[in-house]
Formats: C-alpha cells, sequence, structure tokens
C-alpha cells in the first residue's frame, strides 16, 4: 500500500552543525507535504509544510526540500540547537477530499552539547 | 492563544468501562481528527469530521465513536475500551477550503486499559 517512510530512524549531531533528516514517499497522488516536531510529552508541532509545485521552501532556520522524480522529501536544520532534539515526522496529503495525513515512523534527532 | 485541548491527558482504566476524552479547539476550524500513535506504527487515523454532523471513518475505527454537535468540540468514545487501545491519542484540527493546510495537533491523551 501507500506509505511515508523515513531512511533513518536516529540521528546524533553537535550542536551548531547542520542537520538533514530524510523521507520518501511512495504515493504519486499526494500534492501537500509537512514537517512536524515532536517533543517529549506533547503533540506534533508544524514545522514547515511545501506544497508538490515547489522543490524548495525555507522557514527560519529550516529547509525543506521536494524530489518529486524519485519521490524523496528532506528537513535541513541549520545550526541545531539543543531544543531541536525532538522526533521529527513527515506527513503526506494525499489529494484526497477527507485531508487525511499520512505519517512516516519518525526520526529521532538528538543534539549534543 | 490558538489551541487544541484534550482532557484528559492521562487515564488508567479497567476493560469495559465506557470512557470519553474530549477535544476543543478554538480556532474556528471545520476539519477535526483523533489518532493513535503507537510504537513501530507511527500516527494512525481513528476518525474525522469535515463539519458539524458530519463525521467518517479513517484507518483504525474499530472500538471507537465520535461525534460533532459543535464547530468545536470533537470527543472521542470508547464504548467498552479493551487492552489493545492502550495508546497515546491525538486530535487535530485545520481549516478546510484546500488541500495545503496543516493540521494543528494537541498534547495528546495517554489512555491506559488494564
Amino acid at each position: 500500500g501507500e506509505s511515508v517512510g523515513l531512511h533513518l530512524p536516529t540521528l546524533s549531531v553537535q550542536e551548531g552543525d547542520n542537520s538533514i533528516i530524510n523521507c520518501a514517499y511512495s504515493n504519486s497522488a499526494s500534492d501537500y507535504f509537512i514537517w512536524y516536531k515532536q517533543e517529549s510529552g506533547k503533540g506534533p508541532q508544524f514545522i514547515i509544510d511545501i506544497r508538490s509545485n515547489m522543490d524548495k521552501r525555507q522557514g527560519q532556520r529550516v529547509t525543506v526540500l521536494l524530489n518529486k522524480t524519485v519521490k524523496h522529501l528532506s528537513l535541513q536544520i541549520a545550526a541545531t540547537q539543543p531544543g531541536d532534539s525532538a522526533v521529527y515526522f513527515c506527513a503526506e496529503n494525499s489529494g484526497g477530499s477527507n485531508y487525511k495525513l499520512t505519517f512516516g515512523k519518525g526520526t529521532l534527532l538528538t543534539v549534543n552539547p | 492563544e490558538a489551541q487544541v485541548t484534550q482532557n484528559p491527558r492521562y487515564l488508567i482504566t479497567v476493560t469495559g468501562k465506557k470512557l470519553t476524552v474530549t477535544c476543543s479547539q478554538n480556532m474556528n476550524h471545520e476539519y477535526m481528527s483523533w489518532y493513535r500513535q503507537d510504537p513501530g506504527l507511527g500516527l494512525r487515523q481513528i476518525y474525522y469530521s469535515m463539519n458539524v454532523e458530519v463525521t467518517d471513518k479513517g484507518d483504525v475505527p474499530e472500538g471507537y465513536k465520535v461525534s460533532r454537535k459543535e464547530k468545536r468540540n470533537f470527543p472521542l468514545i470508547l464504548e467498552s475500551p479493551s487492552p489493545n487501545q492502550t495508546s497515546l491519542y491525538f486530535c487535530a484540527s485545520r481549516r478546510t477550503g484546500g488541500s495545503n493546510q496543516p493540521q494543528h495537533f494537541g498534547d495528546g491523551t495517554r489512555l491506559s486499559i488494564l
């Protein structure tokens, strides 16, 4: 079936380094993608999104890249800080009328001081 | 502050004892949804609602009920809870009118069914 997955379940980086979290998706009909951050004891928090007619979008310290040719999504975090430590999920909206999001399994990012 | 509020945050109960988890949003969103999060399985949709009095099943609706009598509230009902419903539950909401809107999540309700 259609699914959204992640290449790396865990990622450990040094404070100040850049982080890259990857995500593969399989539904070519998906037209909207979102990255969420989930800290311990909290719900998923919206970070950044991108529509399928774009290949790059930048926010504050974060950039999302979309490669539709290989169905790949990535989240880049610049100058990673200890407060960035969390689980990061990608999610896709397949374009259906119910707005359902299909989530990846998540990547745990640990930032070492 | 724009938010999705769930109650209770934690609950330990026994098999068969009916329970309700409430969800309320203050953003005037038409769309609301419930998810459960389990290790290794990620977030899976239970039920969703496109607007008042309009609800439909998600991917894992068995054992759950919902209602949407008011725009701001979307309670999740477990009529006869079982241990396999032990999980972390999230309510979410978003505006409608296009697929390009993120869902906003509450902080979760951890249910333990003994």
